[in-house]
């Protein structure tokens, strides 16, 4: 069982709806990740919350809007997606930003757009 | 800019072991990690190793690093059905940049 939870599960959207993906860890770690998996690709890094400000932002569209309302949650804001944005949706944390410690992991969301 | 292979591909016989191979190319690299990716999953840490080390037993687990060569293995002794997954090795790069492999694809023939 991971500790860090994501939710929805699964997500199905039409291109112009709007939709939030969540992300919740209680285990005090004060850096938060959001990354994109395409099916058969690693996973590749989007955004990077350091104390609940956005520290790395890897180009990623505005379509794709994070939010870090405080240590424990990590939000991901979802606007005119394309279809090409259909993937697996991670969030990961970490004890301390800067420091090797390693990231957990939740299980995703897996994202699908029409 | 970083760059990290793995095979695509490994099958074992149940009980034998596995050994799943990873090279990258950025030296600076302080920590390496294993995660576990099961279908339909996020990913497990597995386990991982600093650049100091080059050796680490955790279990039924061994991870070797070669920092000479830039490889780093994962050994999975005594391999189980529950080991088929797909294993991505990590490395750190900067302060919050994971780099992942393309992962390996482990099946486990019973």
């Amino acid at each position: 069982d991971t500790e860090v939870t994501q939710t929805p599960k699964h997500l199905v959207m039409g291109m112009t709806n709007k939709k939030s993906l969540k992300c919740e860890q209680h285990m005090g770690h004060r850096a938060m990740y959001w990354y994109k998996q395409k099916a058969k690709k690693p996973p590749e890094l989007m955004f990077v919350y350091s104390y609940e400000k956005l520290s790395i932002n890897e180009s990623v569209p505005s379509r794709f809007s994070p939010e870090c309302p405080n240590s424990s949650l990590l939000n991901l804001h979802l606007h005119a997606l394309q279809p090409e944005d259909s993937a697996l949706y991670l969030c990961a944390s970490s004890l301390e930003p800067g420091l090797s410690q390693p990231q957990h992991f939740g299980d995703g969301t897996r994202l699908s757009i029409l | 800019g970083e760059d990290v292979e793995q095979s695509l591909f490994l099958s074992v016989r149940e009980g034998d072991s596995s050994v799943i191979n990873c090279t990258y190319t950025d030296s600076s690299s302080t920590y390496l990690y294993w995660y576990k990716q099961e279908p339909g999953a996020g990913l497990q840490l597995l386990t991982y190793i600093f650049s100091n080390m080059d050796m680490k037993q955790d279990q039924r687990l061994t991870v070797l690093l070669n920092k000479k060569d830039k490889h780093l293995s994962l050994r999975i002794a005594d391999t189980q059905t529950g080991d088929s997954a797909i294993y991505f090795c990590a490395e750190r790069s900067g302060a919050n940049n994971l780099f992942f492999g393309t992962g390996t694809r482990l099946t486990v023939i019973p």
